[in-house]
């Protein structure tokens, strides 16, 4: 069965603090691993999506990066409304459009 | 393109009552998949229509079926109403087997 573990659970960072948000997961054949954003009362936003180990992708202060057994969200200089909880997914190679979630890192950024 | 809508928004019911919950997916998008978010559990699969057929579910009780219609669009439906089932249901659309984008969500209250 497809396993995602993110940590920390909860992040209180100041404002132009950097940190990382880990995922670590276990899959039996990895087709992505994918970053969501998801603020209070609203469905997930989609982030990036990393298929390779050495893989890195970047967005405005967010950066994704992949190895054979987990990824990291960094966040560079983070301000108040990167404050969200992010949320690690995985999609097995083979079969299905399934995607197994991890519980989330909950970041809240202070100005 | 119009992201992906779910109605209705907000829902209250009674244990032992069903209820039915509808996804538009994103224009051009032919699979959707259904997500059940708690505090508890996270995001966990509920199950997956492409072209109208169920491709995938999830480990959830046969009270929680679904169907998707010519036009893409999708109907979840839960019977006999537990208290356990109070939870955000999510709706994704793809296509295939690329990212997933997420609705705003569906909040049922079970009473």
């Amino acid at each position: 069965e497809d396993q995602v573990t993110q940590s920390p659970e909860a992040l209180r960072l100041q404002e132009g603090e950097s940190s990382s948000l880990n995922c670590s997961y276990t899959v039996s054949g990895l087709r992505g691993l994918f970053w969501y954003r998801q603020d209070p009362g609203k469905g997930p936003e989609f982030l990036f999506t990393l298929y390779s180990a050495g893989e890195e992708k970047e967005k405005e202060r967010l950066k994704a990066t992949l190895t054979k057994k987990e990824s990291f969200l960094h966040i560079t200089a983070p301000k108040p409304e990167d404050s969200a909880t992010y949320l690690c997914a995985v999609q097995a190679a083979y079969g299905n459009n399934r995607l197994a979630f991890g519980k989330g890192n909950q970041v809240v950024v202070i100005p | 393109k119009a992201g992906v809508t779910q109605t209705p928004r907000y829902l209250i019911k009674t244990r032992g009552q069903q209820v039915t919950l509808s996804c538009s997916p994103i224009s051009g998008h032919r699979s959707v998949s259904w997500y059940q978010q708690t505090p508890g559990q996270g995001l966990q699969f509920l199950f997956e229509y492409f072209s109208e057929t169920q491709r995938n579910k999830g480990n959830f009780p046969g009270r929680f079926s679904g169907r998707q219609f010519s036009n893409s669009r999708s109907e979840m439906n839960v019977s006999t109403l537990e208290l356990g089932d109070s939870a955000l249901y999510l709706c994704a659309s793809s296509e295939r087997r690329h990212e997933q984008f997420f609705g705003p969500g569906t909040r049922l209250t079970v009473l």
